[in-house]
């Protein structure tokens, strides 16, 4: 069975240092989806792509983080520096084109971040 | 914007037993899709049901059912003969389709265990 798989599954940096995620999403979907979920909450948009493009970043703090999808298939999630308030897990999620009548997004199992 | 409210932060259920999980939303939108999904865990979420906001049939899978009040803006999980692999968090999501942004906006979870 198709899925999301993210990498690295854990990772532990210090602050100001800079980091990175990678996500590969099911194969064929255009739309892929960058959240943010802080422990014992519920997962928070930061970026969302169609195809190569960047369909909502408005909720990525642009000044330390940036997501690139350049060929339309991968992605990376960049942080630079990381701050303390960065722990926590980023999840990777796919669907087919927007509109398309598919409207479940499909999940990885997410990269958990911890700055110290 | 949306806004998702799970107020049940945790829940217990006897194994067998049926267990219901309360969610609420605000939008102004009348196309919209509503979901429940699980995570395990650390395991990836994944899609439980699925309920458009144009049908009024309540959405049911196997042992999951949903009981959609659109007026009422609530959107509750009813898990029956509930099993140990149920134990898990369990949120809530909103998705417009609106200008077709297809973006997801969860609750905060509501953290479910089946007891044996």
């Amino acid at each position: 069975e198709a899925e999301v798989a993210q990498s690295p599954r854990y990772k532990i940096t210090e602050k100001s240092q800079a980091v990175a995620f990678w996500c590969d999403p099911i194969s064929g979907h255009a739309t892929l989806y960058w959240y943010r979920q802080i422990l014992g909450q519920g997962p928070e948009l930061l970026v969302q792509f169609q195809d190569e493009s960047v369909v909502d970043d408005s909720q990525l703090p642009k000044d330390r983080f940036s997501a690139e999808r350049l060929k339309g298939v991968d992605s990376t999630l960049k942080i630079q520096p990381a701050e303390l308030g960065d722990s926590a897990m980023y999840l990777c999620a796919s669907s087919p084109t927007l509109g398309s009548g598919s409207t479940e997004a499909f999940f990885g199992q997410g990269t958990r971040l911890t700055v110290v | 914007a949306q806004t998702v409210t799970q107020s049940q932060p945790e829940m217990s259920v006897q194994e067998a037993e049926t267990v219901t999980l309360s969610c609420t939303y605000d939008t102004s939108e009348s196309n919209y899709y509503l979901f429940w999904y699980k995570q395990p865990p650390s395991r990836q979420m994944i899609l439980v049901i699925r309920q458009e906001a144009y049908k009024q049939q309540n959405a049911t899978e196997n042992r999951f059912s949903v009981n959609f009040q659109k007026a009422a803006k609530s959107f509750s999980l009813k898990i029956s003969d509930s099993q140990l692999g149920d134990t898990a968090m369990y949120f809530c999501a909103f998705m417009s389709s609106g200008a077709g942004s297809y973006q997801l906006t969860f609750g905060k979870g509501t953290k479910l265990s089946v007891i044996p």
